[in-house]
């Protein structure tokens, strides 16, 4: 069975940092490409960043560009999401997602996680 | 303000059909696969469609997808209570570099 876990989330100041991780299992993590998507509390999906199986690809939204840093280490199944100069905009829950393929550029993410909340305010 | 544009709601009656658009442009589902997801109330979203019209394991054929220019249509057939949720499609602009959804349909099934 495919599961995604995602952990780091929790509240932070503005301007601090956090790092998202994603522990996966139940597939062979370095034939995939993975995804971070955000939703704001009442919102709908938004795309933040992507990194394609071997690392050698990878795209960020406008609105973390510079600021967020995806990564894998495909030893641990794990996907990372660093991110630094917390807006208060940031907050969400963040999902990681595995893709179809090991690309991305499908948008066919077919295994989510559950989320972890993060919070930026003061 | 989202780059894909869907109706922000869609209601019908169990066993009926509906159809939820997905409005977009030559940079994004003129260009490139679309996908469908949808997201039931407190959950993670979930794949429902793929390569605009494929449907992964499991999901029932009383849904299906279909695309045309730079459009994209999710057909749900015999409404059921259990589709109630909120309806996302999703695909990648060339123009952007990057994922784009649309704001997202809630489906009620009256």
């Amino acid at each position: 069975e495919v599961q995604l876990v995602e952990s780091g989330g929790g509240l932070v100041q503005p301007g601090r940092s956090l790092r998202l991780s994603c522990a996966v299992s139940g597939f062979t993590f370095d034939d995939y490409a993975m995804h971070w998507v955000r939703q704001a509390p009442g919102k709908g999906l938004e795309w933040v960043s992507s990194i394609s199986w071997k690392s050698d690809s990878i795209a960020y939204a406008d609105s973390v560009k510079g600021r967020f840093t995806i990564s894998r280490d495909n030893a641990k199944n794990s996907l990372h999401l660093q991110m630094n100069s917390l807006r208060a905009e940031d907050t969400a829950l963040y999902y990681c997602a595995k893709d179809l393929y090991p690309w991305f550029g499908e948008s066919s993410l077919d295994s989510w996680g559950q989320g972890t909340l993060v919070t930026v305010s003061s | 303000q989202s780059v894909l544009t869907q109706p922000p709601s869609v209601s019908a009656a169990p066993g009926q059909k509906v159809t939820i658009s997905c409005s977009g442009s030559n940079s994004n589902i003129g260009k490139n696969y679309v996908s469908w997801f949808q997201q039931l109330p407190g959950t993670a979203p979930k794949l429902l469609m793929y390569e605009n019209n494929k449907r992964p394991s499991g999901i029932p054929d009383r849904f299906s997808g279909s695309k045309s220019g730079t459009s994209a249509t999710l057909d749900i057939t015999g409404l059921q209570t259990g589709d109630e949720a909120d309806y996302y499609c999703g695909t990648w602009d060339i123009r952007l570099s990057g994922g784009v959804f649309g704001g997202g349909t809630k489906l009620t099934v009256l």
